[in-house]
C-alpha cells in the first residue's frame, strides 16, 4: 500500500494562473479531506468528500476554490486565479468510511505563488 | 462548530525531562481526540489518540489524558529525546457519519528538546 499520494509535491504558479492539486487515497479508503497549512500555523479544514459527493465544504473559500472526487481517478483541489495569499502547504488525508481514526495524511503539495 | 485551543505554542525542555501540551475543545459532541507529530517539511503523523469513553491512554513514553467534563485533553511525553523535537498538533472530531468526522486542529506546539 503506497499510502496517500499527492502530486505535485511542489508547485509554482504566477498570480492569476490556475493551480491543480491531486490526491490519490489509500487503497480501500473512500473518503478524502483537504487541509491548508500556512507557514508557522496549524491545519485548517477545507473540504471533505467521498466519491462523487461533497460531504462538508464549510472550510472552502467562497470564490476561486473548488474540489472534486470523481468516480474514477484522484481527488482534485482547484484554485483559480491564484493570489500570493494562496501560498501554503495543502495536505490531503484519506480514511475508510466512518473511520476517522484510520485517517492517513499525504506528504502535501507546497504551492508558491509568485 | 468545533474550536480547539492549544497551549503552549512553543515549549523547550532539556533531554530527559517531561513535556506536557494541553488542548481544550468547545463541542461536547466531539468524541475522538488524536495527536499528530509533524517534522519540518513532512506530513502530520498520528502518534496517539483517545476516545471519549476512556480517561487515559499510554504508549511507551507517550500518554494522553482526557477530561470530558472540563473539555480538555493533554499530551504527556516522558524522558524526552532530541528526536522528539517537532511540532505537535491536537485535534478533535465528532467521529460520526453525519459529516462531523472532520478533524479540527489546534494551532500546534513547537517542542524543542535540548541535548
Amino acid at each position: 500500500n503506497a499510502g496517500v499520494m499527492q502530486n505535485p509535491r511542489h508547485l509554482v504558479r504566477r498570480r492569476g494562473q490556475e493551480a491543480r492539486l491531486r490526491c490519490s487515497p489509500m487503497k480501500g479508503h473512500s473518503h478524502v479531506y483537504w487541509y491548508r497549512q500556512l507557514p508557522e500555523e496549524g491545519l485548517k479544514f477545507m473540504v471533505y468528500l467521498q466519491k462523487e459527493n461533497i460531504i462538508d465544504e464549510s472550510g472552502m473559500p467562497k470564490e476561486r476554490f473548488s474540489a472534486e472526487f470523481p468516480k474514477e481517478g484522484p481527488s482534485i483541489l482547484r484554485i483559480q486565479q491564484v493570489v500570493r495569499g494562496d501560498s501554503a502547504a495543502y495536505f490531503c488525508a484519506s480514511s475508510p468510511a466512518g473511520q476517522i481514526s484510520e485517517a492517513f495524511f499525504g506528504q502535501g503539495t507546497r504551492l508558491t505563488v509568485v | 462548530g468545533e474550536n480547539v485551543e492549544q497551549h503552549p505554542s512553543t515549549l523547550s525542555v532539556q533531554e530527559g525531562d517531561s513535556a506536557v501540551i494541553k488542548c481544550t475543545y468547545s463541542d461536547s459532541a466531539s468524541n475522538y481526540f488524536p495527536w499528530y507529530k509533524q517534522e519540518l517539511g513532512k506530513r502530520p503523523q498520528l502518534i496517539i489518540d483517545i476516545r471519549s469513553n476512556v480517561g487515559e491512554k499510554k504508549d511507551q513514553r507517550i500518554a494522553v489524558t482526557l477530561n470530558k467534563t472540563a473539555k480538555h485533553f493533554s499530551l504527556h511525553i516522558t524522558e524526552t529525546q532530541p528526536e522528539d523535537s517537532a511540532v505537535y498538533f491536537c485535534a478533535a472530531s465528532g467521529g460520526g457519519w453525519s459529516g462531523s468526522e472532520k478533524l479540527v486542529f489546534g494551532k500546534g506546539t513547537k517542542l524543542t528538546v535540548n541535548p
